[in-house]
């Protein structure tokens, strides 16, 4: 079963904080990808990163970073000194061999100023 | 401008009266795909097509009917709504199903009483 858990629903942290969002999936494809949208309050979906099953090395853009490790079925992504703009809700996906996509619930983050 | 346009964007309906969202790409993608999004399920596939009169099911099909007779449209048809069916409607599009970036459409906002 091809699944994606995010489980935190929401979080709320204040300006300049740092925070990171949780993704666990799971697979039983060897071959897969992972990704990371975001969804601001105006409603778009927006791509942040997309990561190969094949590919552990950690990724840094700006402020984002992202962790994935196989061993865990983890793809992690951190938002460092957070800003009111990065309020938003952000999804995990996950791509699999029959070319289906899964997404998780989304967590929802509230940056206060 | 590169885009995935989806018209309408907001619909209100009853039950049982015959609906097509539409959906249509400029990127010449070969991949194409509907989702839905409630809230605490984040998104969910209900088609994807991986080329011209090739269509398959996502994890939420039923209710739904697409087709896809040229490269750029992708139409999303309910033939008899029901209000379960009430939703956030969006399309996609991309160069290929797997490792491929998904684009998102605007998204559209369904009610049907």
């Amino acid at each position: 079963a091809q699944k994606v858990t995010q489980a935190q629903t929401e979080i709320s942290v204040v300006e300049k904080e740092d925070v990171t969002l949780d993704c666990v999936y799971e697979t039983r494809d060897t071959t897969y990808y992972l990704f990371w949208y975001k969804q601001p309050p105006s409603g778009e979906l927006v791509f942040l990163i997309r990561r190969n099953s094949f590919d552990e090395q950690n990724e840094i853009s700006g402020r984002y970073s992202w962790n994935f490790q196989k061993s865990t079925s983890s793809f992690n992504f951190t938002i460092t000194a957070s800003q009111v703009v990065d309020s938003a809700v952000y999804f995990c996906a996950l791509n699999n061999n029959f070319n289906k996509f899964y997404f998780g619930s989304g967590t929802k983050l509230n940056v206060k100023p | 401008e590169a885009q995935v346009t989806q018209n309408p964007r907001y619909l209100i309906t009853v039950t049982g009266k015959k609906l097509t969202v539409t959906c249509s790409q400029n990127m010449n993608h070969e991949y194409m795909s509907w989702y839905r999004q409630d809230p605490g399920l984040g998104l969910r596939q209900i088609y994807y097509s991986m080329n011209v009169e090739v269509t398959d099911k996502g994890d939420v099909p039923e209710g739904y009917k697409v087709s896809r007779k040229e490269k750029r449209n992708f139409p999303l048809i309910l033939e008899s709504p029901s209000p379960n069916q009430t939703s956030l409607y969006f399309c996609a599009s991309s160069l290929q199903g797997l490792e491929n970036i998904q684009y998102f459409g605007a998204g559209t906002r369904l009610s049907v009483l």
